[in-house]
């Protein structure tokens, strides 16, 4: 059974970058496209972008400028890199798999990790 | 960017009462939308895509509608382990995703 588990520090200052890593278990990285998710307390989710085996990736163009998805297939691992984060940008973090049913949507997620910016 | 509304925030239900929970686009999103379930200290679970067809392991009691602008997730019979937070997601403006902002389901 495939499972994803995020790690990373969990207090980061502000101006500094957030560094987070996805690793996959119990299953092959290759075939999917592996996306990064947050959701600030209280509120919706918001995606920040993808990253494929291939190492092709997308971000959504509100945080674009500031993301950075890379994968290392051998480790079966995959990373975000946020750049000069904010307040606004306390959040938990998920890793995310895309349903291969069709669809930008999401059917496996990481637990979460809750990343606090604050000096 | 697609703003996704949904309605009520929070809706109190009765064990076994029927819930019926909205989502509205700001424009159309065809049958672009999936609904998932959160639970406390959980991640989200996708139930529904396509906007009516249930994933496998969703319970028949789950059912969506809808396309274009509105959607509409109803839970036939409410059971205890259904209390939760629902969201909708449109996935029709790529590679802007965008989530509504939830409903909680508690307890009447």
């Amino acid at each position: 059974q495939v499972q994803l588990q995020e790690s990373g520090p969990g207090l980061v200052k502000p101006s500094e970058t957030l560094s987070l890593t996805c690793t996959v278990s119990g299953g092959s990285i290759s075939n999917y496209y592996w996306s990064w998710i947050r959701q600030p307390p209280g509120k919706g989710p918001e995606w920040i972008g993808y990253i494929q085996y291939s190492g092709n990736t997308k971000s959504n163009p509100s945080l674009e400028s500031r993301v950075t998805i890379s994968i290392d297939t051998s480790k079966s691992q995959f990373s975000l890199q946020l750049s000069s984060v904010t307040a606004a940008d306390t959040a938990i973090y998920y890793c995310a798999r895309r349903f291969d049913g069709g669809g930008w949507f999401f059917d496996l997620w990481g637990r979460g990790t809750l990343v606090t910016v604050s000096s | 960017e697609i703003v996704m509304t949904q309605s009520p925030a929070t809706l109190s239900v009765s064990p076994g009462e029927r819930a019926t929970l909205s989502c509205r686009a700001s424009q159309s999103v065809s049958n672009n939308l999936a609904w998932y379930q959160q639970k406390p200290g959980q991640a989200p679970r996708l139930l529904i895509y396509a906007a009516s067809i249930r994933t496998t392991g969703t319970p028949a009691r789950f059912s969506g509608s809808g396309s274009g602008t509105e959607f509409t997730l109803t839970i036939s019979s409410l059971q205890s382990e259904d209390f939760a937070v629902y969201y909708c997601q449109q996935n029709n403006n790529w590679p802007l995703l965008t989530f509504g902002g939830g409903t909680k389901v508690e307890i009447k």
